[in-house]
């Protein structure tokens, strides 16, 4: 079962806007990863949060976490149009002994010029 | 260079053909994965392996199959039993299953389409 939602399912901005895409869960977790995909692509990981942080930040990335929420936020700043792609939040479960991520069904980013 | 690699890119298969896909890695990882992915839609978990000759079942494995005799090989096999099999397949690794706070690194993926 799909543990994780993003939300929009598709964003369409220009090119220097921020993207904010979100992401819910249903059950308590270990920590939060966000991934992207090109197109026709495998996943590529852009950033890992615990349970116990609550924001981090990695070059024009800022992820946040809201345990008590079950929420997660991406933040791409000043965005390209090499920031194209689809973006999955995926989560690991609390409990579960082997490393099984569960992944959102992906929000679309289209950056225009 | 360090990395997975899937084979072949695209494929086409009949149906009531058993087909197999590659997944090799290079990266000394223990745990390896398969995912499935169906257009618009995230991954779906359909097998993974955390050690060499153990594997279990993700959330979809009816009518696919697997083998883990090598460290750096995973193998998917889609049998005639999957009811629709035409999807883009994922293949994944990490360090260890011990460790909460593994990442997964991501083949290039194949494309199955049953004629």
């Amino acid at each position: 079962s799909q543990q994780g939602e993003e939300d929009p399912q598709a964003l369409s901005i220009q090119e220097g806007e921020n993207a904010t895409m979100n992401c819910s869960y249903k059950t308590s977790i270990n920590n939060l990863q966000w991934y992207r995909q090109n197109s026709g692509r495998g996943l590529v990981h852009l950033i890992l949060i615990r349970s116990n942080e609550r924001e981090k930040h990695s070059g024009r990335l800022r992820v946040t976490l809201d345990t008590s929420k079950k929420s997660s936020s991406l933040l791409i700043t000043a965005s390209r149009a090499a920031d194209t792609a689809s973006y999955f939040c995926a989560t690991d479960a609390l409990g579960v002994t082997a490393s099984k991520l569960t992944f959102g069904t992906g929000t679309r980013l289209q950056v225009t010029l | 260079d360090g990395g997975i690699t899937q084979s072949p890119k695209y494929l086409f298969r009949k149906e009531g053909q058993n087909v197999t896909l590659s997944c090799e890695q290079n990266l000394n990882h223990d745990a390896m994965y398969w995912y499935r992915q169906d257009p618009g839609q995230g991954l779906r978990l359909i097998y993974y392996s955390q050690i060499v000759n153990d594997f279990q079942k993700g959330d979809i494995a009816e009518g696919y199959s697997v083998s883990r005799e090598k460290k750096e090989s995973f193998p998917l096999t889609v049998t005639s039993a999957q009811k629709n099999p035409t999807a883009f397949y994922l293949c994944a690794s990490s360090i260890s299953r011990r460790q909460s706070t593994d990442t997964q690194y991501f083949g290039p993926g194949t494309r199955l389409t049953v004629l």
